[in-house]
């Protein structure tokens, strides 16, 4: 059974410029939840999305926004990209909802210079 | 607000000796608990959770952890440590009472288990 593949691994951007981050979720997962992961802040809650809604959001700038299609895979797009966006970005689904627990796939590690 | 402490950036211990890693939270209900080892470049992958029940957990790769609401803590243990559990591990809660909340993590503590 393959896991969460998330696309690209790495990415090197300009600063200003946008990107968009792609999460593939386990076969019949429909949560799907994006995180930030940096050393000084650690894990922060970007977003949450179950069935194409956006069920929850966290505590980012509308820079940053996400979506789901029909079959479960998301997006996240970053726009006017900031240095302080250079993270590990990680995107999480669940089979039933987000206490069922999550697999997170192995993240794409954004570089902004 | 809802939150969660690792009161230890790093644990050593000895292979074959117990593990214990640490996390205390803070939340106005009742909590939903998980614990997450994350591999050198790679995802968080998901060990044990405690949403009800028995206060014992158990879990993944002979992992177990207990709830002790009285103390707010779900310390993470083992009985013997293996090298290969050294990694980075994660608590992290979730209050379901409070509609849209969703899981605070703790910063991790890194484990290293000496051989």
């Amino acid at each position: 059974k393959a896991g969460v593949t998330q696309t690209p691994r790495y990415l090197i951007k300009t600063r200003g410029q946008q990107v968009t981050l792609s999460c593939s979720p386990i076969s019949g997962h429909r949560s799907v939840s994006w995180y930030q992961q940096t050393p000084g802040q650690g894990l922060q809650f970007l977003f949450e999305y179950f069935s194409e809604t956006q069920r929850n959001k966290g505590n980012f700038p509308g820079r940053f926004s996400g979506r789901q299609f029909s079959n479960s895979r998301s997006e996240m797009n970053v726009s006017t990209l900031e240095l302080g966006d250079s993270a590990l970005y990680l995107c999480a689904s669940s089979f039933r909802d987000r206490d069922y627990g999550y697999t997170f796939g192995s993240g794409t590690r954004l570089t902004v210079v | 607000a809802q939150s969660v402490a690792q009161p230890e950036d790093q644990v050593n211990v000895a292979e074959g000796n117990p593990l214990t890693v640490k996390c205390t939270y803070s939340v106005s209900g009742n909590p939903y608990l998980f614990w997450y080892v994350q591999y050198p470049n790679r995802g968080l992958q998901f060990l044990l959770k405690y949403i009800t029940g028995d206060n014992l957990v158990k879990g993944s790769y002979g992992f177990e952890a207990e709830f002790n609401k009285s103390q707010t803590s779900f310390h993470l243990k083992k009985p013997s440590a293996l090298v290969s559990d050294s990694a980075l591990y994660f608590c992290a809660v979730r209050d379901p009472v409070r509609a849209g909340q969703n899981f605070v993590f703790g910063p991790g503590t890194r484990l290293s288990v000496l051989p």
